[in-house]
């Protein structure tokens, strides 16, 4: 299964963009790339998922590389509601998700 | 409204006295699947359900059971819980195994003391 990489905590200012990195060098070629996030020990809420295009939804956008080994979570105006953890996924071995340590977004005034 | 329900959300018991927690999810999904989230650990998967009675186990499986009868419900049973298994416990439903959104329960605080 290939693992993910994420920053251990990052900030930002409200009504600014975040941008959320992380790397997954080992993803094989059918790999899909899943954002989730936690809000404070609640269920884990889907964001957006991708192989090779970029994606956008309401929620975030999501940058892939061409050459797949990384990718940005972006969420474009941030507020206080965005403070999380958040993980970033490649599907594992039958389906799994496997979760990693994420990034916890802290959002400030 | 599409969700997953999950009782009880807390709950403190004694070594050794059996108990169950339920989940129940209202969108015909097919894939279900329980974790337990440990400070330091992450998310880990105890046991999935690919359809009715199909059940595999994850990668902490130890201690626990579940069962797959209808497609509804996925019960989580500790048989004999152990301190060990104090955790904050999650279900989660999908439709199928490759397909994209999960849905999560909020979740259960289980303390065995």
């Amino acid at each position: 299964d290939a693992k993910t990489t994420q920053p251990t905590s990052m900030d930002c200012a409200e009504g600014r963009a975040a941008n959320l990195p992380c790397n997954h060098s080992t993803i094989s070629g059918n790999e899909y790339v899943y954002w989730y996030r936690q809000i404070h020990s609640q269920g884990p809420q889907y964001i957006i998922h991708g192989l090779k295009n970029n994606e956008t939804n309401e929620m975030a956008s999501l940058i892939i590389t061409e050459d797949r080994k990384s990718s940005t979570l972006i969420l474009p105006h941030a507020t206080l509601r965005d403070t999380a953890v958040y993980y970033c996924i490649v599907r594992g071995q039958g389906g799994k998700l496997i979760f990693g340590q994420g990034t916890e977004l802290s959002v400030k005034p | 409204e599409a969700q997953v329900t999950q009782n009880p959300r807390y709950l403190i018991t004694v070594t050794g006295k059996k108990l169950t927690v339920t989940c129940s999810q209202n969108m015909n999904h097919e894939y279900m699947s329980w974790y337990r989230q440990d400070p330091g650990l992450g998310l880990r998967q105890i046991y999935y359900s690919m359809n009715v009675e199909v059940t595999d186990k994850g990668d902490v499986p130890e201690g626990y059971k579940v069962s797959r009868k209808e497609k509804r419900n996925f019960p989580l049973i500790l048989e004999s819980p152990s301190p060990n298994q104090t955790s904050l416990y999650f279900c989660a439903s999908r439709p199928g195994q490759f397909l994209t959104e999960a849905f999560f329960g909020q979740g259960t605080r289980l303390t065995v003391v």
